[in-house]
């Protein structure tokens, strides 16, 4: 099976612009979350999707939202970008509901200058 | 809020050795698991415990949990350079005490000198 893919790599965005990641997961996996990591403060989750809907949503600012298809694949958007958005965005899916083990994309690298 | 926090946060050894990291958490959980990550890349699922598992084996790893310390170790035998990576703990218990989502500690930085 393909493994988890992450749309684009690499990103250099300007503050104030908008961006939006895509990711497409393992086939049947209906799961999918998304993750911030930053030197700062490390692996930080951002929202999780399963079947359309989101399931739950970490503690960022409402500038950072997502969405997920019926096909799964899913995309993450952040409107107004500002440096501390710079981080590897991770996108994540899992077949089960618990007692799941994630499988993680490359993760999309953003630079917000 | 980080859940896990490994220990140490750096562990530089030489090749064939064994490398042992810690990692603690602060609610309960029904499952821990351990993932790897190389140099900025995405993230590698290790191994999972759960809450009622108190040792599991994967190859060359060994898993320990102790839910009454909140506590789990990850021990990897005769480590080789390709190891060297960094390794996170993960715990399931996430936002409003749902289990859809991971939360990670920080990490230990493992450099396996050959």
């Amino acid at each position: 099976k393909a493994g988890v893919t992450q749309t684009p790599r690499y990103l250099i965005k300007t503050r104030g612009q908008q961006v939006t990641l895509s990711c497409s997961p393992i086939s049947g996996h209906r799961s999918v979350s998304w993750y911030q990591q930053t030197p700062g403060q490390g692996l930080q989750f951002l929202f999780e999707y399963f079947s359309e809907t989101q399931r739950n949503k970490g503690n960022f600012p409402g500038r950072f939202s997502g969405r997920q298809f019926s096909n799964s694949r899913s995309e993450m958007n952040v409107s107004t970008l500002e440096l501390g958005d710079s981080a590897l965005y991770l996108c994540a899916s899992s077949f089960r509901d618990r007692d799941y083990e994630q499988y993680f994309g490359p993760g999309t690298r953003l630079t917000v200058t | 809020s980080q859940q896990g926090e490994e220990d140490p946060q750096a562990l530089s050894i030489q090749e064939g050795e064994n490398a042992t990291m810690n990692c603690s958490y602060k609610t309960s959980i029904n499952n821990l698991q351990w993932y790897r990550q190389n140099s900025g890349r995405g993230l590698v699922h290790l191994i999972l415990i759960r809450s009622n598992e108190r040792e599991k084996h994967s190859g060359r790893l060994r898993v320990t949990l102790d839910t009454s310390k909140k506590s789990s170790s990850l021990l990897i035998t005769a480590s080789r350079a390709a190891d060297t990576a960094s390794y996170f703990c993960a715990t399931d218990k996430g936002y409003g005490g749902s289990q859809g989502n991971l939360i990670f500690g920080k990490g230990t930085k493992l450099s396996v000198k050959p």
